[in-house]
């Protein structure tokens, strides 16, 4: 099984400033890397997938990149509605397997 | 597309229960159906996926022998189902359906099915 860790646990980001968040694989995934956001009390939102494709709608302000075994989700400029839980997923391999997330917060 | 799923579920432990997934909105055997647990202030963990049109299942192996995954295709349905719950099965589950480019990214979810366990 693939294990994917994320880093930091916690990020606390003032609005306006840019995040970096990491998730790395303890095997090569290739580019087969999902990001997703979960805010409270809602199922998770796609965001990013092939590493470094946006989802449809999403704002440019997020961008993935990577391959291999480390990934990088970047928001620049957070807004209020960024603030959030992020996980990360590879679809590689059997089984999938999600990082243990990265939370967001003011 | 909408992915609905049934009510929240209170059960003793011992019981058993069937939660489910109902697709609209696209063809429900064209595509693979994946259900994922987060437990209270948790992550996401995949249990399995299933693919109605044949019914071929996959499951993690963390969760092997202690789920079951169906699908009924006559009415656009997934389900996941415990025959003997557990204090520890008490989560919120989620169904939820990848793109359609073969690889397992998913792009819609349902609005998460929370099972309570407790005697």
């Amino acid at each position: 099984e693939i294990v994917m860790t994320q880093s930091p646990a916690t990020l606390s980001v003032s609005p306006g400033e840019g995040a970096a968040l990491s998730c790395r694989a303890s095997q090569s995934v290739g580019a087969n890397l999902a990001w997703y956001q979960q805010k409270p009390g809602q199922a998770p939102r796609l965001l990013i997938y092939d590493s470094s494709t946006r989802a449809t709608g999403l704002p440019g302000r997020f961008s993935g990149s990577g391959s291999g075994t480390e990934f990088t989700l970047t928001i620049s400029s957070l807004q209020s509605e960024d603030f959030a839980v992020y996980y990360c997923q590879q679809y590689n391999n059997w089984p999938l397997t999600f990082g243990g997330g990265t939370k967001v917060e003011i | 597309v909408q992915l609905v799923q049934s009510g929240a579920e209170v059960k003793k432990p011992g019981e058993s229960v069937k939660i489910s997934c109902k697709g609209s909105g696209y063809s429900f055997t064209g595509y693979w159906i994946a259900w994922v647990r987060q437990m209270p202030g948790k992550g996401l963990e995949w249990m399995g996926i299933i693919y109605p049109g044949d019914s071929d299942t996959r499951y993690s192996p963390s969760f092997q022998g202690q789920v079951t995954i169906s699908a009924d295709k006559s009415i656009n349905t997934a389900y996941l189902q415990w025959s003997s719950l557990k204090a520890s099965d008490t989560a919120m589950y989620y169904c939820a359906r990848p793109d359609g480019s073969g690889w397992f990214k998913f792009d819609y979810w349902g609005q998460g099915t929370q099972v309570t366990v407790s005697s």
